[in-house]
């Protein structure tokens, strides 16, 4: 079973540039997370969806943060514009239903400079 | 909001010894608990979980339990090899919720 896929591994950027993530989540997984894993830290929650709603943006920063999952399977992360303390790995989970268990991508190393 | 602690930063254990990691939570209302493993460059990798109405869980060389009277969670990795160094992170959380993660116990695994 192919596991979560996330593109482009590696971004470098400037502050105030924009960048985008993307993320294809294990075949059948309905329930799809964005985490921002700051170095040293554990992930925290970006946002949640389910199919192609959103259950869960509480902790997304709106003003520059952009998520979206059209058709229920893949999703994309937007940031513009990007700040230096955006410098993070952005991590893509799944988990199928009825299960908790999220499994996740090997992220997107994002430095701003 | 609520989050996962862990108790030690980092644990360095010899080869073939047995490795304890600690995690003290604080949202009474989790029902979910889970370990992960992320190595270097990768993203966390599950190894176990538990729900709240179980005290223990075994898997292959690990263990977890679950105390709920001291909101305490632990991972007990038996006969430690070096590929089990890595950062082990618990998380807690409720069906269908996102999960709260602790800052992360660093395993070194000496041969």
């Amino acid at each position: 079973e192919a596991g979560v896929a996330q593109s482009p591994r590696y971004k470098i950027i400037e502050k105030r540039q924009s960048v985008a993530f993307w993320c294809n989540p294990i075949s059948g997984h309905a329930t799809l997370y964005w985490y921002q894993q700051i170095l040293g830290q554990g992930p925290k929650l970006l946002i949640q969806f389910q199919n192609n709603g959103v259950v869960d943006d509480s902790q997304l920063p709106k003003d520059r943060f952009s998520a979206e999952r059209l058709k229920g399977v893949d999703s994309t992360l937007k940031i513009q514009p990007a700040k230096l303390e955006d410098s993070a790995v952005y991590l893509c989970a799944s988990s199928p239903p009825p299960t908790d268990t999220q499994y996740f991508g090997p992220g997107t190393r994002l430095t701003v400079l | 909001g609520e989050s996962v602690g862990l108790h030690l930063p980092t644990l360095s254990v010899q080869e073939g010894d047995n490795s304890i990691i600690n995690c003290a939570y604080s949202n009474s209302a989790s029902d979910y608990f889970i370990w992960y493993k992320q190595e270097s460059g990768k993203g966390p990798q599950f190894i176990i979980d538990i729900r709240s109405n179980m005290d223990k869980r075994q898997g292959q060389r690990v263990t977890v339990l679950l105390n709920k009277t001291v909101k305490h969670l632990s991972l007990q990795i038996a006969a430690t090899q070096p590929g089990d160094s890595a950062v082990y992170f618990c998380a807690e959380g409720q069906a269908g919720t996102a999960l709260i993660f602790g800052k992360g116990t660093t395993l070194s695994v000496s041969s």
